[in-house]
């Protein structure tokens, strides 16, 4: 199975509303990352989780809260977002933390804000 | 710290057309390359890596591309396109030092034309 999987497909909220995106992978890799996508440019990383540890927090507003609960699933809770946030928003998960392991993304949610 | 230059931001070809996407990196240490393929409403998809050893990398969906150190490009190409291969096209480094973080380009859009 090397499949990254991704849900909801699409999620519209207000602003003032709380969800949730879910991700998971059974490749058993130990790095799992969220990715912001903007429409017709690349991947912007938001963080990144080591052996269910969060190591790196690209600076992203406290409005995502990320979450490992184990090593198959990770989960980013949204409150509070801003229309601006309106994007696809990818997760991927590579065997290892380090620059020589290529990415499995998911298929991404397409997230709006009204 | 590592950037990604991609040449052009979107290559029309016709069907059965060679092409060639063109990346430069620029890296005070020795890097990891990568090219992902993103398909409309997907996420990305590892087309070939380079690592080390053999500076010609072939990869899926007959793809190949070409690490030229002195020149820190690293460019991919097709002798024949189809019209299925229109998609985003991503360059991507990441550094042999240790560091976590994959560093996309802004993107090339391959349009195939009948």
């Amino acid at each position: 199975d090397t499949e990254v999987t991704q849900t909801p497909k699409h999620l519209v909220m207000g602003m003032t509303n709380k969800k949730s995106l879910k991700c998971e992978q059974h490749m058993g890799h130990r790095a799992m990352y969220w990715y912001k996508q903007k429409a017709k440019k690349p991947p912007e990383l938001m963080f990144v989780y080591s052996y269910e540890k969060l190591s790196i927090n690209e600076s992203v507003p406290s409005r995502f809260s990320p979450e490992c609960p184990n090593s198959s699933l990770l989960n980013l809770h949204l409150h509070a977002l801003q229309p601006e946030d309106s994007a696809l928003y990818l997760c991927a998960s590579s065997q290892g933390f380090g620059g020589l392991h290529e990415q499995y993304f998911g298929p991404g949610t397409r997230l709006t804000v009204t | 710290a590592q950037s990604v230059t991609q040449l052009d931001s979107q290559v029309p070809v016709f069907e059965e057309a060679p092409v060639e996407l063109r990346c430069n990196y620029s890296s005070s240490v020795s890097v990891y390359l990568f090219w992902y393929v993103q398909y409309p409403n997907q996420g990305l998809q590892l087309l070939l890596k380079y690592l080390s050893g053999s500076t010609l990398v072939k990869g899926i969906n007959g793809f190949e591309a070409e690490f030229n150190k002195s020149q820190t490009s690293f460019h991919l190409r097709k002798p024949s396109v189809h019209i299925s291969d229109t998609a985003e096209y991503f360059c991507a480094v990441s550094d042999q030092g240790g560091g976590f973080k994959t560093i996309f380009g802004a993107g090339t859009r391959l349009f195939v034309k009948a």
